[in-house]
Parts: structure tokens; sequence; C-alpha cells
């Protein structure tokens, strides 16, 4: 139990254009989604959480218009990144967490963004 | 400030020898303390949550336990297999968010 996809799991875009990732729990309602970036060779950072239903908060530094979260079900979050530029090759995860006094958080297998 | 600070960096082992691995943190109140399991390339896995001090849990080869302070992450003869980074994060009381450590890679010889 407690699965998470991202689709896709490796993209490469042009400069200037905009990708979309979904991040999906496969077998559990998750009323919290949160979306990390990670560089190599280091830990993961938190860029913004996502409740249902909710505008996303963004951690302080991550711009907003820049990286926009959508968390329209239980289901499903998505994160475009907008004029993408190379700066913004990284891999990005995501994270589902279920209600119910649990915290546990469980993470997708992550996607790998290059801007050439 | 929050702060998860994670020890050795790294970590090369041979088959079968056993070793320890810490994560010391300072939270204004712990909610709870996660280790997870990253591979190359890969999501984090999640590996054991521990709430309160004394806790202790065990999956195959790996054991957590938790203190005041720190938490140790045991891997008792470990096979070539248990290679990847490991990573510990804490949520804090009245929060959601995970802080994590920097993770501690392990390489596990034949």
């Amino acid at each position: 139990g407690a699965v998470v996809s991202q689709h896709p799991s490796r993209v490469i875009c042009k400069s200037g254009t905009s990708v979309k990732i979904e991040c999906r729990s496969l077998d559990f309602q998750a009323t919290t989604m949160f979306w990390y970036r990670q560089f190599p060779k280091q830990s993961l950072m938190l860029m913004a959480t996502s409740n249902e239903g909710s505008k996303a908060t963004y951690e302080q530094g991550v711009e907003k218009d820049k990286f926009l979260i959508n968390h329209a079900s239980l289901t499903l979050s998505t994160l475009t990144v907008t004029s993408a530029h190379p700066e913004d090759s990284s891999f990005y995860i995501c994270s589902a967490s279920t209600s119910g006094g649990a915290y546990e958080q469980y993470f997708g297998p992550g996607t790998r963004l290059t801007v050439t | 400030e929050d702060q998860v600070t994670q020890s050795p960096e790294a970590l090369r082992l041979q088959e079968g020898e056993s070793s320890s691995l810490n994560c010391s943190y300072t939270v204004s109140g712990l909610r709870g303390l996660f280790w997870y399991r990253q591979d190359p390339g890969k999501g984090p896995e999640f590996l054991f949550t521990l709430y309160s001090a004394g806790e202790e849990k065990e999956k195959e080869r790996l054991k957590a336990t938790l203190t005041k302070k720190e938490s140790f992450l045991h891997i008792t003869a470990p096979k070539p297999e248990d290679s990847a980074t490991y990573l510990c994060a804490v949520i804090k009381a009245a929060g959601n968010k995970l802080t994590f450590g920097g993770g501690t890679r392990v390489l596990v010889k034949p």
C-alpha cells in the first residue's frame, strides 16, 4: 500500500517552454501533497505544500509564479515549471501524506527535468 | 531553528560488517522522526517512524532507535543490496513538514 506515482520520469524541454509533472497517490487519498527538489548528492529541499482544494503554501525563496502547483483532487497534484531555464534542471520529487494522525510521507519515484 | 544532522556523510562497509548511522536533531517539540532509504535516481522509500524516546523498530537487517536528542539506524550484517543513501527527517509538533538531514551514503562491498 501507500504507492505514489509520478509522470513523466524524465523530461527534456527547451528553454522558455513550460513542463507539467503529475503526482498521483494510487491506493490512498492524500489530503496533503508536497513537492521537493533535489540537487546531486544533496538532500531534499521542500518547495511547497499543497492541500486538496486550497492554494499551495510555498517555502521561502521559491517563486510561486514559476512553479505552479495544483491539487485538484485527493489523488492528484501537478507541478508546472513555467518558462523553464537551464537552472531549473533538477530532480523533482513529490510526496503524499494521509489524514488521520499519521504523518508518514510516501514519495514518488521522482522526475528528472533537463532544460536545454 | 530546527536542525537535523546526520553522520557520517559516507560509510563503506564490508559485507557482514555491522555499523550504525547517527541522526541528531534539534527541534521545538518532536512529533515524529522518520528514516528513509533512497537509491540513486529514485524517490525515498519509507522505512520507519519513531515517535517517542526509547522507541525501537526493526525491519530485516535494520533497527532504528530514538532518544531525546538523536536516533540511530543500526545495520546488522549488511549485504550489498543495503547500499543506498539513508535519510533522516523530523516533523515538529503542530507541523506537517519534514526537515531532512543531509543523508548518509552507505556502500556495502561483497
